[in-house]
């Protein structure tokens, strides 16, 4: 069992749809994260999560939006996307937030918009 | 604008040769500098960190470089393995609590055998 699942591996939507991206992490961390990685560019940060309350939100569009029921589960709920929002998007855990912690990824979503 | 800079998009090396990948930053904030490594259709993976104090941090085959004057950071992977093909992300953070991590682009790194 890996210490972070995401699912689904991979997402085609149109741009009216709803639908939701998971991630799991099994190594009792206390913090979680979302990121954005578009071709050629760098990963971005979109939302820090640390026992469960939002601590980063990076002026990530409303169409975006995070869940954090606990601190072994994460959702991304996209709403209305475009398809620039077409992107791998990584998910990863850490004991706490501070900025020294190593972070574990899972294997990420590959979603295209359409 | 680009904090981070991984100006070579990519490297091919010898099997057996040193591999190096080179990292540019531009805020003087930086205080900590990660390099993670991410094969295809999985996540990054942590692979090395250096902290500013430090100029040199070594984990067995790989050694990471901090030249805080010139603002660059360097992996050093000897002898390189066909298993180190992989993208290399070079990432930096500022000291202090909440402070989120700034990658690079990444460089793709292909270890001939």
């Amino acid at each position: 069992e890996t210490g972070v699942t995401q699912t689904p591996r991979h997402l085609v939507m149109g741009m009216t749809n709803k639908k939701s991206l998971k991630c799991e992490q099994h190594l009792g961390h206390n913090a979680m994260y979302w990121y954005k990685q578009s071709a050629k560019k760098p990963l971005e940060l979109m939302f820090v999560y640390n026992f469960k309350e939002q601590t980063e939100n990076n002026s990530v569009p409303s169409r975006f939006s995070p869940e954090c029921p606990n601190s072994s589960h994460l959702f991304l709920h996209l709403h209305t996307l475009q398809p620039e929002d077409s992107a791998l998007y990584l998910c990863a855990s850490s004991q706490g937030d501070r900025s020294n912690e190593k972070l574990f990824f899972g294997s990420g979503t590959q979603l295209s918009v359409l | 604008d680009q904090q981070v800079k991984q100006n070579s998009p990519s490297l091919s090396v010898q099997e057996g040769r040193i591999s190096i990948l080179n990292c540019d930053y531009t805020n003087s904030m930086f205080d900590y500098f990660l390099w993670y490594k991410k094969y295809p259709a999985e996540g990054p993976t942590f692979l090395i960190s250096i902290s500013s104090i430090k100029d040199k941090n070594e984990d067995g085959r790989f050694t990471v470089f901090l030249n805080k004057s010139a603002k660059h950071l360097s992996l050093h992977i000897v002898p390189s393995q066909p298993g180190d093909s992989a993208v290399y992300f070079c990432a930096a953070s500022e000291a202090g609590a909440n402070s989120k991590l700034t990658f690079g682009k990444g460089i793709t790194l292909s270890v001939r055998p």
